[in-house]
């Protein structure tokens, strides 16, 4: 399809183990986020890229938290000694421009529903 | 802090009846605002979006209204549809070196009676 893929659909972890998040935006697309929505709530900025760049990482709640998309297309999120309050739906959004006063939508995957045990 | 909120959590409405749900801001350095549909499983979804120099933006059955004297904005919804039933919520973005980072508001619930 042409839309933002995210995988796996549902993650289940161990409180402690490590896992991987993986995104991949419609292509061609220059922006990349990711976004953390606890149950019942709206969604939250963990981070941004603009192609390989990581610009913006002030939303990633520890230091176990880490991004990377090395070669400007697709994403991983890695949440290492997970523990409970990780517990959450976490969403990739793209769009085709690089931000700035260019304003427009992004487009959402279906997330990546992880909860730890 | 400041924040994007939402007045209600739930609205409930007849099928063919206008919805119309609302959201405060309260930052003022927001320059553009959008509204998202969130169905149960699925990504938010973009609705409409309206940047701070207009007061209104119409779409297909959706209109978007922003005052920005009282940092209220709202999304109307006519002739309302089953297939609307969802979480809606509305997202600030504000010029800044995250791009088109989106800080969004806590959502409301739109419940359509058949």
């Amino acid at each position: 399809g042409a839309g933002v893929s995210q995988s796996p659909r549902y993650k289940v972890a161990k409180r402690g183990q490590d896992v991987a998040l993986r995104c991949d935006p419609i292509s061609g697309h220059v922006s990349l986020f990711w976004y953390q929505q606890a149950l019942g709530q709206g969604p939250e900025f963990l981070t941004y890229f603009q192609n390989e760049a990581q610009l913006d990482k002030s939303g990633l709640p520890s230091d176990r938290f880490f991004a990377e998309r090395p070669e400007g297309s697709v994403s991983t999120l890695k949440i290492q000694r997970t523990q409970q309050e990780d517990s959450a739906v976490y969403l990739c959004a793209s769009s085709p421009a690089g931000g700035g006063v260019v304003r427009e939508k992004l487009f959402f995957g279906s997330g990546t529903q992880l909860s730890v045990l | 802090g400041e924040s994007v909120g939402l007045h209600l959590p739930t609205l409930s409405v007849q099928e063919g009846d206008n919805s119309i749900i609302n959201c405060a801001y309260s930052n003022s350095a927001s320059d553009y605002f959008i509204w998202y549909k969130q169905e149960s499983g699925k990504g938010p979804q973009f609705i409409i979006d309206i940047r701070s120099n207009m007061d209104k933006r119409q779409g297909q059955r959706v209109t978007v209204l922003l005052n920005k004297t009282v940092k209220h904005l709202s999304l109307q919804i006519a002739a309302t549809q089953p297939g609307d039933s969802a979480v809606y919520f509305c997202a600030e973005n504000r010029n800044n070196n995250a791009g088109n980072m989106l800080t969004f508001g806590g959502g409301t619930r739109l419940m359509v009676k058949p």
